[in-house]
């Protein structure tokens, strides 16, 4: 079973603040998604990359896919409070529609 | 989006009885539905798949006598925590993935806290 390492575990920052968040696997990944996840709801998809070397931007958030396809990133621009949250990498796995997550990254953003 | 829904949204039940969770596909139809557990402060962790019209599958370490999964329709899945006691306390998620445009997205239930007493 692929396991997909997250760090940091935890992050704690001021607003306006830069951050990277990384995702790495043990083997290359088929392809790569990143979710967010608040408290007491469920994740909701942020991007998909596919192709060794992409990179995807929505809005202050940065995705890039590894060349080797074996580790990702997320970087935040000038954090706000609103960024808040569980941050999870995941692959599909087993063929088909099966989701394997990441460790995960709770980032707190402060006033 | 697609929308899928959870009920109940929490539950607080007491030691050794079943408590019985509901994922819905609300907008689109799912053959395949899953069920993921997350404790506190951890990531998600897929515990079965929830096939329509047969046998559900489990991941490895999960008990299928314990966690009794249903997939009753096309739009509805339901998982019973048996027995429960204060260990399976946790936030159950489930999610359905919808084919679209080429692509394999999957849209998740906002989730059901379970508090065994």
């Amino acid at each position: 079973t692929q396991l997909l390492e997250q760090s940091p575990q935890f992050l704690s920052i001021q607003e306006g603040e830069n951050l990277t968040v990384y995702c790495n696997s043990s083997s290359v990944f088929s392809s790569l998604q990143w979710y967010r996840q608040e408290p007491g709801e469920g994740p909701v998809l942020l991007v998909t990359v596919v192709t060794g070397g992409e990179v995807k931007k929505l809005k202050r958030l940065t995705f890039q896919f590894g060349d080797a396809r074996k580790d990702s990133s997320l970087h935040i621009t000038a954090a706000q409070p609103g960024d808040t949250g569980l941050y999870l990498c995941a692959e599909f796995t087993g063929g088909g529609n099966k989701l394997t997550f990441g460790t995960g990254t709770q980032l707190k953003v402060e006033l | 989006g697609a929308v899928v829904s959870q009920h109940p949204s929490w539950v607080i039940c007491k030691s050794g009885t079943s408590v019985k969770i509901e994922c819905r596909s609300l907008d689109f139809q799912a053959t395949t539905m899953f069920w993921y557990r997350q404790f506190p402060k951890q990531s998600l962790m897929l515990m079965a798949t929830s096939n329509e019209g047969s046998k559900a599958t489990y991941e490895q370490g999960v008990e299928k006598d314990k966690f009794l999964i249903n997939h009753a329709s096309l739009t509805l899945s339901t998982l019973t925590v048996t027995s429960a006691h204060p260990e399976d306390s946790s936030f159950y998620i489930c999610s359905a993935p919808r084919l679209a445009g080429g692509g394999n997205e999957q849209f998740f239930g906002p989730g059901t806290r379970l508090t065994v007493l």
